[in-house]
């Protein structure tokens, strides 16, 4: 089946530093993936629309200028938490579904990273 | 203002017994719901999903019923087994390559 791959898994950084997480399709090309966040026994928050050789679509709320995300190929996106803080601090999801299917299908997520701003 | 509500945070159920958990959703556009299992610190799992087309879906132990006019579905599990522990979040979308939109999941405890 189709694969989502996320990386890195678990990343631990200083306030003010900056955090890339990167996702790929694997045997799919996408030309859309989402990029959500979860708190704590919280729902999976629809963060923005990555959307291959243009801008994302942001959610309301989610800043822009903070979390940029960046689609420059098929296979990946990748998401910068700019100058991070302790309240950005949260599991980052991506997912996309394998456009080879009807687009009415389930998307695939990959494994998720733990973001952890000291 | 939350479009998918799972109200129960959590379950409890015996072995081999049935779990069912539950979803309502509030937008009339959402046309396709699914189901996935996930485990902390991981992605979310697809489990089964149905279309507004149709008012059952069957796989293996799992069934997901859909009741279009309540804007409710629900997730059965028979026989519930330990392994099926986990969180459930309940998901919906329109048509098309939008984004899905999840409740907040119910964490299931099968005990043994």
């Amino acid at each position: 089946g189709a694969v989502v791959s996320q990386h890195p898994s678990r990343v631990i950084c200083k306030s003010g530093t900056s955090v890339k997480i990167e996702c790929r399709s694997l045997d799919f090309q996408a030309t859309t993936m989402f990029w959500y966040r979860q708190f704590p026994k919280q729902s999976l928050m629809l963060m923005a629309t990555s959307n291959e050789g243009s801008k994302a679509t942001y959610e309301q709320g989610v800043e822009k200028d903070k979390f940029l995300i960046n689609h420059a190929s098929l296979t990946l996106s990748t998401l910068t938490v700019t100058s991070a803080h302790p309240e950005d601090s949260s599991f980052y999801i991506c997912s996309a579904r394998d456009p080879r299917r009807d687009m009415n299908t389930e998307a695939f997520f990959g494994q998720g990273t733990r973001l952890t701003v000291v | 203002d939350q479009q998918v509500k799972q109200n129960s945070p959590s379950l409890s159920v015996q072995e081999g017994r049935i779990s069912i958990l539950n979803c309502d959703y509030t937008n009339s556009m959402f046309d396709y719901f699914l189901w996935y299992k996930k485990y902390p610190a991981e992605g979310p799992t697809f489990l089964i999903s149905i279309s507004s087309i149709k008012d059952k879906n069957e796989d293996g132990r799992f069934t997901v019923f859909l009741n279009k006019s309540a804007k409710h579905l629900s997730l059965h599990i028979v026989p519930s087994q330990p392994g099926d522990s986990a969180v459930y979040f309940c998901a919906a979308s329109a048509t098309g390559n939008t984004p899905l939109v999840f409740g907040k999941g119910t964490r299931l405890s099968v005990i043994a």
